[in-house]
C-alpha cells in the first residue's frame, strides 16, 4: 500500500525567502507525481505534474523534482510571496492517487 | 471546458437525511474519483470509476455510502442515512489515463 508523507506539516517564512517542501512515497511504482495547492475553503489546484520518466518540472517560481529510486519529491518555491500562503499537497499516481497530508505554508509580509 | 463541476457547493442537513452530491467530469476524461477531506484524516479516496464502471470502492466507509456513474458526464455520491461524522469536504476529480487529475471545487457537507 502506497504511503505518502510530507514534511514539514507547517512552515512559516518571511516574504522573499526561498523554501523547499518535501514529499516521500513508499512505492516507487508510480506513473507520475503531482503537486497541488489548496486555499482555505477551496478546491485543489494542480501546480506541477512530473512524469515518472522525468526528474523535474518548472513553472514560474516553482520547481518540482522527482527521485523515484529514493521515493522523494521536492517543491521549491523561489522568492516567496504572501500570496503563496496555502496548503501544498503532493500526490503519487500509482494504481490510485495517494495524497500526503500537506504542508501548510504561511508567508509573512 | 469549465473543468470539473460539483454541486451543491455547500450542504447542511439533519442527521438521518439522505444526501446526494453531484459531479460532472471534464468531457473526454476516462477516470472519475470521489475523495473525502477531513482535518483528522486528510484526503481519502472513496471510490473511482473507469469508463463509468466502478473499479475500486474499498475506500467507501460504510454501506450508507453509494456512488453511481450512469453516463460519462455525470456521477453521484449518496449518503443514506447521513450522520454527523460524515461532515467533510467531498471532492470529485477526473483524469485521462494516468495523467493529470483535475479537481472540482468540492462540496462542504455539514450534518447536524
Amino acid at each position: 500500500k502506497q504511503e505518502v508523507t510530507q514534511i514539514p506539516a507547517a512552515l512559516s517564512v518571511p516574504e522573499g525567502e526561498n523554501l523547499v517542501l518535501n514529499c516521500s512515497f513508499t512505492d516507487s511504482a508510480i506513473y507520475n507525481l503531482q503537486w497541488f495547492r489548496q486555499d482555505p475553503g477551496k478546491g485543489l489546484t494542480s501546480l506541477l505534474l512530473i512524469q515518472s520518466s522525468q526528474r523535474e518540472q518548472t513553472s514560474g517560481r516553482l520547481n518540482a523534482s522527482l527521485d523515484k529510486s529514493s521515493g522523494r519529491s521536492t517543491l521549491y518555491i523561489a522568492a516567496s510571496q504572501p500570496g503563496d500562503s496555502a496548503t501544498y499537497l503532493c500526490a503519487a499516481h500509482g494504481s490510485r492517487l495517494t495524497f500526503g497530508e500537506g504542508t501548510q505554508l504561511t508567508v509573512n509580509p | 471546458d469549465a473543468g470539473v463541476i460539483q454541486s451543491p457547493r455547500h450542504e447542511v442537513t439533519e442527521m438521518g437525511q439522505e444526501v446526494t452530491l453531484r459531479c460532472k467530469p471534464i468531457s473526454g476524461h476516462d477516470y472519475l474519483f470521489w475523495y473525502r477531506q477531513t482535518m483528522m484524516r486528510g484526503l481519502e479516496l472513496l471510490i473511482y470509476f473507469n469508463n463509468n464502471v466502478p473499479i475500486d470502492d474499498s475506500g467507501m466507509p460504510e454501506d450508507r455510502f453509494s456512488a453511481k456513474m450512469p453516463n460519462a458526464s455525470f456521477s453521484t455520491l449518496k449518503i443514506q442515512p447521513s450522520e454527523p461524522r460524515d461532515s467533510a469536504v467531498y471532492f470529485c476529480a477526473s483524469s485521462l489515463t494516468a495523467t493529470e487529475a483535475f479537481f472540482g471545487q468540492g462540496t462542504r457537507l455539514t450534518v447536524v
